[in-house]
């Protein structure tokens, strides 16, 4: 099946940085969802980014679905930010099962 | 609008005892599915429901878990004597169409003693 990856797996950033994950994954896709689980654990839409790129704020995401990867983009960080960072794709044949990645823990320090 | 609405947000129970987690979907979605995340891990698709049908159970285990979404009310899922390997987070999750984007409720945390 479908792999997903994400890099980097552990972040550790001063308030005010700049940071970028980024997400891999093994398959043609027709979508891709981030998700942000903040440290009390729900879960949060962030994009929903098939190709192209989209902004929210301080908040970015570009999928290059032809080169198979994914990039979030958060800019002057803030202590609200921290917590672990998801990206996930649908299987081809099922497009409501979702594969998640294994998240990119973000700390923000102050 | 109110979005995915879960409930109980933290269950205890102990091994043998049942637990029952609810799930409203955003309105007007018609597609709720469940998903598992255990400790430090990503979410993992359980099951696919729709008004009084279940189009995708999959990746529920076979004994003691079921879903149901009825015709009134909210979603449930269902766990049999629990164990204590049933302790984790359940999220569920609603979509307009079969291939829109999800939208995730904050979750059930299930504890077994």
């Amino acid at each position: 099946g479908i792999q997903v990856e994400q890099s980097p797996p552990d972040l550790i950033l001063q308030e005010g940085a700049n940071s970028t994950l980024r997400c891999n994954f093994s398959d043609s896709v027709n979508n891709l969802q981030w998700f942000h689980q903040n440290p009390w654990g729900q879960l949060i839409n962030l994009f929903y980014i098939p190709s192209g790129t989209k902004q929210n704020g301080r908040l970015s995401a570009t999928t290059v679905a032809t080169e198979r990867y994914s990039l979030l983009y958060i800019s002057s960080s803030q202590t609200t930010d921290s917590g672990v960072y998801f990206c996930a794709v649908p299987r081809m044949d099922s497009s409501y099962k979702l594969i998640f990645g294994s998240g990119t823990r973000l700390l923000v320090r102050p | 609008n109110a979005g995915v609405m879960q409930n109980p947000r933290h269950l205890v129970r102990r091994r043998g005892q049942e637990a029952r987690l609810r799930c409203s979907p955003v309105k007007g979605h018609s597609h709720v599915y469940w998903y598992r995340q255990l400790p430090e891990e990503g979410l993992k698709f359980m099951v696919y429901l729709q008004k009084e049908n279940i189009i995708d159970e999959s990746g529920m285990p076979k004994e003691r878990f079921s879903a149901e979404f009825p015709k009134e009310g909210p979603s449930i899922l269902r766990i049999q004597q629990v164990v204590r390997g049933d302790s984790a987070a359940y999220f569920c999750a609603s979509s307009p169409t079969a291939d829109g984007e999800l939208f995730f409720g904050e979750g059930s945390r299930l504890t077994v003693l």
